[in-house]
């Protein structure tokens, strides 16, 4: 059984580009996490997918930051015009969760940006 | 924003004694679970604990919670050189019938443990 994968795993861009960091999920785990990680800091929430439906992005910083998991297995995260403060690792996770309690979430290895 | 704060920031010890951590949170939970981090594998889930458990075991780990307090304490006996990670308490709100239940992480306790 795979785990969570992400990639590019490394990916440098330069102030102003736009970019797409994609997420593969376990088979069938119908909750999708994104988070990104500043250095020294622990995850912080960006968006939640059940499924193909985006049912929380409160914690997307700015209207750059775009998600998305159209057949609701793999999701992208996009971030348009990026800015230095962009750079951070970008952690995916999956649930199997449907029920009011939370389960524990697989993370993948995450994606490091850097923005130049 | 962090909800949950450990405590220590960094602890080092030597292999073969135990290792304890603290998370204090701030809001109601639902549950709390702990996570260890480090470069070789990533974030791992390493345990979870409900609201309503006082104590959970899991191989060498001991987890213990005190909602009146709103604190937790991971314990690591006979720590080993592969114990060497960050780790971090995360919790989640009651449900409320609609949401997330996004995870709120610590910044972490740096454990070294050295051979």
């Amino acid at each position: 059984g795979a785990g969570v994968s992400q990639s590019p795993r490394y990916k440098v861009a330069k102030r102003g580009q736009d970019v797409a960091l994609r997420c593969d999920p376990i088979s069938g785990h119908v909750s999708l996490f994104w988070y990104q990680q500043a250095l020294g800091q622990g995850p912080e929430f960006l968006t939640y997918f059940q499924n193909e439906a985006q049912l929380d992005k409160s914690g997307l910083p700015s209207d750059r930051f775009f998600a998305e998991r159209p057949e609701g297995s793999v999701s992208t995260l996009k971030i348009q015009r990026t800015q230095q403060e962009d750079s951070a690792v970008y952690l995916c996770a999956s649930s199997s969760r449907q029920g009011p309690y939370s389960y524990e979430q697989y993370f993948g290895p995450g994606t490091r940006l850097t923005v130049t | 924003s962090q909800q949950g704060e450990e405590d220590p920031q960094a602890l080092s010890i030597q292999e073969g004694e135990n290792a304890t951590m603290n998370c204090s949170y701030k809001t109601s939970i639902n549950n709390l679970q702990w996570y260890r981090q480090n470069s070789g594998r990533g974030l791992v889930h390493l345990i979870l604990i409900r609201s309503n458990e006082r104590e959970k075991h899991s191989g060498r780990l001991r987890v213990t919670l005190d909602t009146s307090k709103k604190s937790s304490s991971l314990l690591i006996t006979a720590s080993r050189a592969a114990d060497t990670a960050s780790y971090f308490c995360a919790t989640d709100a009651p449900y409320s019938g609609a949401g997330s239940y996004q995870l709120t992480f610590g910044k972490g306790t740096k454990l070294s443990v050295i051979p």
